[in-house]
């Protein structure tokens, strides 16, 4: 069982440069979230999902957009690539409201030069 | 407004010695959840533990244990006997009942030294 696989693990953008990450999850989750973690901090809620085609935006949702055209996967785009969206990026999904036991991919760290 | 904190940036500890690492957390809903994540050296994010409002027990699981305290708004966690591999970013949160989204706190940074 993969659970939640980001890819790409490492990436390195120019300024002004678009890129995707890419997040599934083979758990049949309903919710799926996008956080950045920025050195000494806790995560920050970029945008989540409720489901195929239901997306919201979270505490920290400007320059990023995302999809939920499938249960299994949640891609967060990055339009106009700016040195402030250096971070490392985790992507989770979790059952239903009640447990909200929320499990987290590997992360993606990227860098903008 | 919802709120966690992890006053402890960092705690270095001895091997074998006990550690606690606190978190207060501020909410206005009865019913809402805490939890506990690690974050060890390779990055990704594991699930401790999750505990609801109604209940206080103290939990215990080989050499982790959790005290909940309503009363102070505290869910501290506690290692017991610690080892190298317990070196890690412990992360708390918080979620409120009808919102499933996390609020984290800063976490707290375990160096064990062998």
């Amino acid at each position: 069982n993969a659970g939640v696989t980001q890819t790409p693990k490492f990436r390195i953008l120019k300024i002004g440069q678009s890129m995707t990450l890419q997040c599934t999850q083979d758990m049949n989750h309903n919710y799926m979230y996008w956080y950045r973690q920025d050195p000494g901090m806790g995560l920050k809620l970029i945008y989540y999902s409720v489901g195929a085609g239901i997306t919201d935006k979270g505490e920290v949702p400007n320059g990023y957009n995302v999809s939920r055209s499938t249960t299994e996967d949640f891609p967060l785009r990055l339009e106009l690539a700016a040195p402030s969206q250096t971070s490392v990026y985790f992507c989770a999904s979790s059952w239903d409201r009640a447990k909200n036991i929320q499990y987290f991919g590997a992360g993606t760290r990227l860098s903008v030069l | 407004a919802q709120k966690v904190t992890q006053a402890q940036t960092e705690i270095s500890v001895v091997e074998k010695e006990d550690v606690t690492l606190d978190c207060v957390y501020e909410t206005r809903d009865t019913t809402y959840y805490l939890f506990w994540y690690k974050q060890p050296p390779s990055g990704e994010l594991v699930f401790l533990i999750r505990r609801n409002s109604f209940d206080e027990q103290n939990e215990i699981s080989g050499r982790y244990s959790w005290n909940f305290q309503k009363s102070t708004s505290s869910f501290n966690f506690t290692i017991t006997a610690s080892q190298v591999v317990d070196s890690a970013v412990y992360f708390c949160a918080l979620s409120e009942a009808g919102t499933y989204k996390y609020i984290f706190g800063t976490g707290t940074r375990l160096k064990v030294l062998a």
